[in-house]
């Protein structure tokens, strides 16, 4: 099974930072990952697939890169609405697989 | 807009068969290009992907869940269904039906999820 691994595993920002989170694969996966948030009791909501096409209806401040192994999903400017659990999943090997989470707490 | 629901027993014996449906709404189950899916979700192993399933009936499993999950779909009724037999609290988790488009990738819309709870 590919594995997924994300850093860090909690951030704390204050409304207008600007927020990167990392996830990586254990194998290659081109650009076959999607991000999601999670607030509590929510199911998760897809924000960005293929590495970087942005969901319908997903604010821009929310963008998605790849560079080698390495995916960032990056927020510009924090809004009070993001604080959440953020995580990747890879599409591109059964079974698919998720990272472990990140979780954006307020400062 | 499709919506997916989840319902079923909150509570399974262990070594019983966990049985949910996923009802879908707002549009048709039966388009081709739709992928039907089972994810679940528990502190211990974060989200996991428990398989999927297409119009056709075709399935795709995690390889580990295979031997004991089953899923199909009732196009008449607009029903997901998934079958985990032989529980034990390994499977105690929150599990969500999802969608994907073109191949079992992403998962655009998700039900609310449906806690289950295996415990004598």
């Amino acid at each position: 099974d590919i594995q997924m691994t994300q850093s860090p595993g909690s951030v704390s920002a204050s409304v207008g930072d600007r927020v990167v989170i990392t996830c990586r694969a254990s194998q290659h996966i081109s650009n076959w990952l999607a991000w999601y948030q999670q607030k509590p009791g929510q199911a998760p909501r897809l924000l960005i697939y293929s590495a970087s096409t942005l969901q319908s209806g997903v604010p821009p401040r929310f963008s998605g890169s790849e560079s080698g192994s390495e995916f960032t999903l990056t927020i510009s400017s924090v809004q009070p609405d993001d604080f959440a659990t953020y995580y990747c999943q890879q599409a591109n090997s059964f079974p698919r697989t998720f990272g472990p989470g990140t979780k954006v707490e307020i400062k | 807009q499709l919506q997916l629901r989840e319902s079923g027993p909150g509570l399974v014996k262990p070594s019983e068969t966990l049985s949910l449906i996923c009802t879908v709404s707002g549009g048709p189950m039966s388009t081709k290009t739709y992928y039907w899916g089972w994810i679940r979700q528990s502190p211990a192993k974060g989200l996991e992907w428990i398989g999927s399933i297409d119009y056709s009936g075709s399935t795709f499993y995690k390889k580990s869940l295979r031997s004991r999950v089953t899923m199909s779909l009732d196009m008449s009724r607009n029903h997901l269904s998934l079958k985990l037999s032989d529980v034990t609290a390994a499977d105690t988790a929150v599990y969500f039906c999802a969608r994907s488009v073109w191949s079992v990738s992403w998962f655009d819309i998700w039900g609310q999820g449906t806690r289950v709870f295996v415990s004598s």
